[in-house]
């Protein structure tokens, strides 16, 4: 059921800048906010970008967050080791009535 | 600090139910969305579920409707949720989620997870 489509995949260097892609269609991005998750093995996923581009406190501002149209993306600057971990996007489905995740994206530094 | 405790996860065969609970704690639990995701091993994450404060309406994920129910008891800060008809596809990490805005798909709390697995 999963219609929001992320790579599969990203890699960075240290200190270099990743850009992770969500993309929808009108009835869930283009239509709500996008909140993104990242999630290390074996743990619960924790809250990175909500409402588009909202940071919760504790999250650096490393991370960011923007929506246009019917797609969305997780930016992440100052690329570190401890990144590494699987990034989720998240919206509401008008159509669906029902949360959409992402597939995963799994971050390789 | 808020908490959710997930307990009731388990190995149960094809066909049979089970039941999830969640202990919240930490927050006026009456005043909050709540919903079930689920991670299959190795797999991405899945909305299963949600139910809403007050007025408790529910939506649940095509995967799991006409199976699954999802409920709460505000009296004691406890969700549920009621899995019937197991699938080995049902074989899961079931979370407990905190939502801040109803339908928003913003969790600011996650539990730790309760593994269900679906074998005979």
């Amino acid at each position: 059921q999963s219609v929001l489509t992320q790579p599969p995949s990203a890699s960075g260097t240290p200190g270099q800048r990743v850009t992770i892609s969500c993309s929808g269609s009108r009835s869930n991005i283009g239509s709500n906010t996008v909140t993104w998750y990242r999630q290390f093995p074996g743990t619960a996923p924790q809250l990175l970008i909500y409402i588009n581009d909202q940071r919760p406190s504790g999250v650096p501002d490393r991370f960011s967050g923007s929506k246009s149209g019917t797609s969305a993306s997780l930016a992440i600057s100052g690329l570190q080791s401890e990144d590494e971990a699987d990034y989720y996007c998240a919206a509401w489905d008008d159509n669906l009535s029902g949360l959409l995740f992402g597939g995963g994206t799994r971050l390789t530094v | 600090e808020v908490q959710l405790m997930e307990s009731g996860g388990g190995l149960e065969q094809p066909g049979g139910s089970l039941r999830l609970s969640c202990a919240a704690s930490g927050f006026t639990f009456r005043n909050s969305a709540m919903s079930w995701v689920r991670q299959a091993p190795g797999k991405g994450l899945e909305w299963v579920s949600v139910i809403t404060d007050n007025t408790f309406t529910t939506f649940y994920a095509d995967s799991v409707k006409g199976r699954f129910t999802i409920s709460r008891d505000n009296s004691k800060s406890t969700l549920y949720l009621q899995m019937n008809s197991l699938r080995a596809e049902d074989t899961a990490v079931y979370y407990c989620v905190k939502e801040v805005y109803f339908g928003s798909g913003y969790f600011d709390s996650w539990g730790q997870g309760a593994l269900v697995t679906v074998s005979s």
